[in-house]
């Protein structure tokens, strides 16, 4: 079967930098992606990978190694408005988003 | 402005009753989707639609229909026969499917059945 893990919840620190993990198993694979959805509201499109590597947007970056199963998004200078769920998403090979169930981020000042 | 607009934002039905959600674009997207949300759990896919007068059905498909006739309008209706139906849905567009093409979602509803 198809699967998407990552950790249910994390905390940081205000000012800090967090990682989230992402581990899936899929039949193909035509990228990943990574959303941010606050309580009670709409997912919003962060970043998508298709190719190893990192991909830098601002205070957000996403890392994919395909060999692996494996991608993060890593979150630098961590503000309260950055306390979200973090979702990701694999597209398979038929073109469908295969969701984790999210990463719950929970920041303290 | 362009964008997804989803009504009503929040919907009550008794057990028994059929209900309509309403899901609006205007960003010229020719895909549409319908997720449904439950605490602790990925999304999953309800239906979905690539074209105006054609839909798919998604994972769970059962105790629920759609229709796409205009390109802007995809209607999702929760039928008695959907068993757990208390969730929130949201609706989803993209430039075309059987494309690596980011989906846009809309702000959801959330319907609680009493």
């Amino acid at each position: 079967g198809q699967n998407i893990d990552q950790p249910t919840e994390m905390t940081a620190t205000e000012g800090a930098i967090v990682q989230i993990n992402c581990t899936y198993q899929t039949s193909g694979f035509n990228g990943l992606f990574w959303y941010q959805q606050h309580a009670g509201e709409a997912p919003t499109f962060l970043s998508y990978n298709v190719l190893d590597g990192l991909e830098e947007k601002g205070r957000f970056s996403s890392f994919l190694s395909r060999s692996k199963g494996y991608s993060y998004l890593l979150l630098k200078e961590l503000q309260m408005k950055d306390s979200a769920s973090y979702l990701c998403a694999v597209m398979d090979s038929n073109y469908q988003l295969i969701w984790g169930a999210g990463t719950k981020l929970i920041i303290k000042p | 402005d362009g964008g997804i607009t989803q009504s009503p934002k929040y919907l009550f039905r008794k057990e028994g009753q059929n209900v309509t959600l309403s899901c609006e674009q205007n960003l010229n997207h020719d895909a549409m989707y319908w997720y449904r949300q439950d605490p602790g759990q990925g999304l999953r896919l309800i239906y979905y639609s690539q074209i105006v007068n054609d839909f798919q059905k998604g994972d769970i498909a059962e105790g629920y229909s759609v229709s796409r006739e205009k390109k802007e309008s995809f209607p999702l209706t929760v039928t008695s026969a959907q068993k757990n139906p208390t969730a929130f849905y949201l609706c989803a567009s993209s430039m075309g499917a059987g494309h690596t093409d980011t989906q846009y979602f809309g702000p959801g509803t959330r319907l609680t059945v009493l």
